[in-house]
């Protein structure tokens, strides 16, 4: 199945500096890519995905890469704000050769970001 | 917000008790997922089900038990054979589509707000 490897663990930036979060993936049938953003004692929000047949993509301040030969993607911020701590979590979507081709959301370990002002 | 709810927010479970998880969801999502999360080790997935009357095993399904009687609901019952159940339990649903329809699978997941479960 699925395996999906987050890093680092821990990131502390200081205000206005840049951000990189990576992770690999082992299933090459994976394509889709999402991230989310959890906030202390908040539920996970999606803020950017990416699917197989595209390289990259923007959303104002972050924006994700994807290298479908070497299965890695990366989550890069920049400008970095206060409000962008918060624990970070990549996921991809492993397709099942189930009956109804179920698609298996399976997440990273999760990036503690902090940014200092 | 979000339409997909949790309940309780805390649970406290006496050791040898089996407890169960509420997690319900008006968006018409037809998947719906349980995660535990631990400190350091991200979200990992306990079931999933994809369409009622269904559901499949995750990575760390061992002692836990779902069912999917309707397409709105999906609990999750946390069994007296889970060894460590204190965590947090995050439960969700996405819009995932048949890749015979898309030709891709596109699977957003929106969370509900977790519970709390701990064994005392």
């Amino acid at each position: 199945g699925e395996n999906v490897e987050q890093h680092p663990s821990t990131l502390s930036v200081q205000e206005g500096d840049s951000a990189v979060i990576k992770c690999t993936y082992s299933d090459s049938a994976s394509n889709y890519f999402p991230w989310y953003k959890q906030e202390l004692g908040k539920r996970p929000q999606l803020i950017i995905d990416i699917r197989s047949n595209v390289g990259e993509k923007k959303d104002q301040r972050i924006a994700v890469t994807l290298n479908k030969t070497a299965k890695h993607f990366s989550l890069h911020i920049t400008e970095t704000q206060p409000e962008d701590s918060a624990v970070y979590f990549c996921a991809a979507s492993s397709p099942e050769k189930d009956l109804y081709n179920t698609d298996k959301l399976i997440f990273g370990t999760g990036t503690r970001l902090q940014v200092f002002p | 917000d979000g339409g997909i709810t949790q309940s309780p927010k805390y649970l406290f479970r006496k050791e040898g008790q089996n407890v169960t998880l509420s997690c319900e969801q008006n968006l018409n999502h037809d998947a719906m997922y349980w995660y535990r999360q631990d400190p350091g080790q991200g979200l990992r997935l306990i079931y999933y089900s994809q369409i009622v009357n269904d559901f499949q095993k995750g990575d760390i399904a061992e002692g836990y038990s779902v069912s999917r009687e309707k397409k709105e609901s999906f609990p999750l019952t946390v069994t007296s054979a889970q060894k460590n159940p204190t965590a947090f339990y995050l439960c969700a649903s996405s819009t995932s589509r048949p890749k015979l329809l898309t030709g891709g699978s596109d699977t957003e997941a929106f969370f509900g707000q977790g519970t709390r479960l701990t064994v005392v």
